[in-house]
């Protein structure tokens, strides 16, 4: 299969508790994008790179949390300290160098926070 | 800044009739269109994108949109509606001042009525 993959599927974790996710994008493609999306809401940009640069992050991106791509492969997602307000489906997108290509979304990561 | 709005966050439409979906982008500069689908617990699918040239652009399970420069519209439609198309639909918008970085309206919710 050689689409967008993400692990895990569903995390649910107590307030407090450091968690981390993990994208595996399209092999060939060149850059990667984690979105956050709330309930009622479409996704909302969190963070991209090309390679293995972290090229902009969102102002949603509280110093709580940080995102790597080592060798530019895959990417990690971490959020330390979780927060209720952190409950959402993290999407992890990957996409072709060029300007207008579409974006490959991957299944998602969902995480409850208690 | 790039914005989109999706008017109406809930359509029903009856089986075999018009679909239409709504949505207006604000933009600075020409935009980079997307349409795409979310199925439950699923990841977002590319329904059809348009970047330049024709406007009325054509994508997948029938459905296409039209691209309307002076209405900054792009809206969604299909001729007849089957059950299987409900779900979210979501529009979005990039450009080449952005990084690639996809902007989502909110989504629009199809139901399908047999």
């Amino acid at each position: 299969d050689t689409g967008v993959s993400q692990d895990p599927r569903h995390k649910i974790t107590k307030r407090g508790q450091n968690v981390t996710f993990r994208c595996d994008p399209i092999s060939e493609h060149n850059r990667l994008y984690w979105y956050r999306q709330t309930l009622g809401q479409g996704p909302e940009f969190l963070t991209y790179f090309q390679n293995e640069a972290q090229l902009e992050k969102s102002r949603l991106l509280s110093d709580r949390f940080s995102a790597e791509r080592p060798k530019g492969s895959f990417s990690t997602l971490e959020i330390q300290r979780t927060e209720q307000g952190d409950s959402a489906m993290y999407l992890c997108a990957s996409s072709p160098q060029a300007y207008g290509d579409e974006q490959f979304f991957g299944p998602g990561t969902r995480l409850t926070v208690l | 800044a790039q914005s989109v709005t999706q008017l109406g966050s809930h359509v029903s439409v009856s089986e075999g009739a018009l679909v239409l979906l709504r949505c207006n982008y604000s933009s600075s500069v020409p935009p980079y269109l997307f349409w795409y689908v979310q199925y439950p617990n699923q990841g977002l699918q590319l329904l059809l994108k348009y970047t330049t040239g024709a406007t009325l652009v054509k994508g997948i399970n029938g459905f296409e949109a039209e691209f309307k420069k002076s209405e900054t519209s792009f809206h969604l439609t299909k001729p007849s509606a089957h059950m299987s198309d409900a779900a979210e639909y979501f529009c979005a918008v990039s450009g080449p001042n952005t990084g690639n970085q996809f902007y989502f309206g909110t989504g629009t919710s199809l139901t399908v009525i047999p």
